[in-house]
């Protein structure tokens, strides 16, 4: 089935570790986006990518980076996890040339203690 | 940059009755606004969108409406049912020269609809 998988589903992280959030989509498309999404603040961009190898920063940018070495994995790091970053975290892609719907994986709850 | 705002924050109605959730943005160079639906514990997922282009557009029961010169849109479902109980999300972006965007969305807060049967 073609869609965007996230994971994990969920993970309980220790202050001051690294993670990673993986992102795969299999529709060929040019762009995808991570959103993390808090309550009563919708949800906020924090990196893009256009195009395999380019990336650009989001609104929320601080404390994560983001590659795309390849036109289907998105990965979002925290280098070093702080409790602010307990989030849900949503991974997007759209066909840049095409109906810009946005499509999103189901998303990856985040807690850091 | 770009900022929503998003109105009310909840909305209770009866089933049968209309819905209307009102956003406002501030940059006028905003040509994109989308409305996506997320049911609890789930993806959000794009229900309706229009361009700066047209003032309204409506898809079955529901209907956006967009003032440019107001800079606001609005999200109107008429006919509630139980199952249109979600957070509702307005955003904006500038789409390119091209009537491309690139998903550079900027949302409101959400609005959590119940619909009572």
């Amino acid at each position: 089935i073609a869609g965007i998988t996230q994971a994990p589903t969920s993970q309980i992280l220790a202050a001051g570790r690294r993670m990673t959030l993986r992102c795969t989509q299999d529709m060929r498309h040019n762009a995808m986006y991570w959103y993390r999404q808090d309550l009563g603040l919708g949800l906020r961009l924090i990196h893009y990518s256009n195009t395999a190898g380019t990336t650009g920063k989001g609104e929320v940018p601080d404390g994560y980076s983001v590659s795309r070495a390849n036109t289907d994995d998105f990965p979002l790091t925290l280098a070093s996890a702080v409790p602010s970053q307990t989030s849900v975290y949503f991974c997007a892609s759209s066909d840049s040339w095409g109906a810009n719907v946005l499509t999103f994986g189901a998303g990856s709850r985040l807690t850091v203690l | 940059g770009e900022n929503v705002e998003q109105h009310p924050s909840t909305l209770s109605v009866q089933e049968g009755d209309s819905a209307v959730i009102k956003c406002t943005y501030s940059d006028s160079a905003s040509n994109y606004f989308p409305w996506y639906k997320q049911e609890l514990g789930k993806r959000p997922q794009l229900i309706i969108d229009i361009r700066s282009n047209v003032g309204e557009k409506k898809d079955q029961r529901i209907a956006v409406t967009l003032n440019k010169t107001a800079k606001h849109f609005s999200l109107h479902i008429t006919e509630t049912q139980p199952e249109d109980s979600a957070v509702y999300f307005c955003a904006a972006s500038i789409s390119n020269a091209g009537g491309t965007s690139y998903g550079k969305l900027t949302f409101g807060q959400g609005t959590i609809l119940t619909v009572h049967p």
